[in-house]
């Protein structure tokens, strides 16, 4: 049972606009940054954002987060066939200290 | 162009051990807090270990604590994963990764990946 929490499942048509949660605790995501990956099996997990609402160069301004108190959030609109992917939240756990991961969304582009 | 490649990954009996390696290219190693990161067959992502730019500073998953050790050579700009007294739950697929931090160990946002070595631990 992962510390943070995501739904296991998500799914959306072309163009439309689909959000991902992730909950965790005070000692996680209230006080430390959430880092946001997107991964499609058999490749390397690509960093999607990072410092709760930051873009890596290159990855388009369709996907956006957000944070707030012990929750954080990855929106993905215009949703497009190419971002049909696991998705996961990340960030450190000074209870634990260590790097702590939700347990994945599965998005479908239907 | 960046890039992280893993090896040494393979199968092996419980109980025994593997040493998996990471070299990097492209920037200055360090600069960089080192990471390792698993994912089992069917589950998700799950942080191992991570080690400072400088060394100084390493943490452990508490699963692996005590079993694998974490280390980098600057010369060949490398990072390693020494995984003892391996179990049949540490089979996965075994990712290294970076991120641009100095002295701290703190850090979840993974910029760089490579692109893993399976370690299967069986009978």
């Amino acid at each position: 049972q992962s510390v943070l929490t995501q739904p296991p499942s998500a799914s959306g048509t072309p163009g439309q606009r689909v959000t991902i949660s992730c909950s965790g605790g005070r000692s996680n995501i209230r006080s430390n940054n959430v880092n946001w990956y997107q991964h499609l099996p058999g490749t390397a997990p690509k960093l999607l954002m990072y410092n709760n609402s930051q873009r890596p160069s290159g990855v388009p301004d369709r996907f956006s987060g957000s944070k707030s108190g012990t929750s954080a959030s990855l929106a993905i609109s215009g949703l497009q066939s190419e971002d049909e992917a696991d998705y996961y939240c990340a960030t450190w756990d000074d209870s634990l200290s260590g790097v702590v991961f939700g347990g994945g969304t599965k998005l479908t582009v239907l | 162009e960046v890039q992280l490649m893993e090896s040494g990954g393979g199968l092996v009996r419980p109980g025994g051990s593997l040493r998996l390696s990471c070299t990097t290219s492209g920037s200055s190693f360090s600069s960089y807090t080192m990471t390792w990161v698993r994912q089992a067959p069917g589950k998700g992502l799950q942080w191992i270990a991570s080690i400072s730019s400088s060394g100084t500073f390493i943490s452990y998953a508490d699963s692996v604590k005590g079993r694998f050790t974490i280390s980098r050579d600057y010369a060949n700009s490398s990072l390693s994963l020494q995984m003892n007294s391996l179990r049949v739950e540490d089979t996965a697929v075994y990712y290294c990764a970076r991120t641009y931090a100095l002295g701290v160990v703190q850090v979840a946002a993974f910029s760089d990946w490579g692109q893993g070595t399976p370690v299967t631990v069986s009978s």
